[in-house]
């Protein structure tokens, strides 16, 4: 099945700051690549996703990266503030559902 | 208007004992799965079912059961609990079962069994 890896676990920025999450996964044909932000005590929530035909996509402060041939896609967050402190995951389907990574920690500090 | 609700949203219990956790999705999907949110924070694949037929059944021990009365609900039940099932439960749906669509959670389910 697909594996999907993500760094970094935790990620502390300054608001206003950029923050970089990256995750690879390991099954070449995957191709939908979600990510889900969770708040605290909150349900996971979609938030951007990407598929194989593209390598970018943007929506307001965030993006999302795909490189296929090194088989890893990123999620840039621009000009961070307070309320992006959440947890992030990536995910890659995995048969007939996602395979989340670990996920990231993100706290952005005033 | 809720589109994938769960009851309980706490479930406190002792060792031993039998619970059921509730799912209805009200958006029309075809597929509903189970996660299991551990105590860091990692989601895992339980369950996934396709039109009420199970499609996934991932390593999880055989005192979990779903089951799925029609599409719009799954259910999970789990007999003789132990401290190791303490997590947080979410079901959610997709349109469809190829974990390439949105999938919507439902609030979660937060286990603690002593």
């Amino acid at each position: 099945g697909e594996n999907v890896e993500q760094h970094p676990s935790t990620l502390s920025v300054q608001e206003g700051d950029s923050a970089v999450i990256k995750c690879t996964y390991s099954d070449s044909a995957s191709n939908y690549f979600p990510w889900y932000k969770q708040e605290l005590g909150k349900r996971p929530q979609l938030i951007i996703d990407i598929r194989s035909n593209v390598g970018e996509k943007k929506d307001q402060r965030i993006a999302v990266t795909l490189n296929k041939t090194a088989k890893h896609f990123s999620l840039h967050i621009t000009e961070t503030q307070p309320e992006d402190s959440a947890v992030y995951f990536c995910a890659a389907p995995s048969g007939y559902a996602l395979n989340f990574g670990k996920g990231t920690s993100l706290l952005v500090t005033p | 208007d809720t589109a994938v609700s769960q009851t309980p949203k706490y479930l406190v219990t002792q060792m031993g004992n039998d619970k059921s956790i509730k799912c209805e999705q009200n958006l029309g999907h075809d597929t509903m799965y189970w996660y299991k949110q551990d105590s860091k924070k990692f989601l895992k694949i339980m369950f996934s079912y396709n039109n009420k037929e199970l499609i996934i059944n991932e390593t999880v021990p055989n005192r979990f059961s779903p089951k799925s009365p029609d599409k719009a609900h799954l259910n999970l039940h789990i007999n003789s609990l132990e401290l190791g099932d303490s997590a947080v439960y979410f079901c959610a749906s997709s349109h469809n079962g190829q974990g390439t669509y949105e999938q919507y959670f439902g609030p979660g389910t937060r286990l603690t069994v002593t």
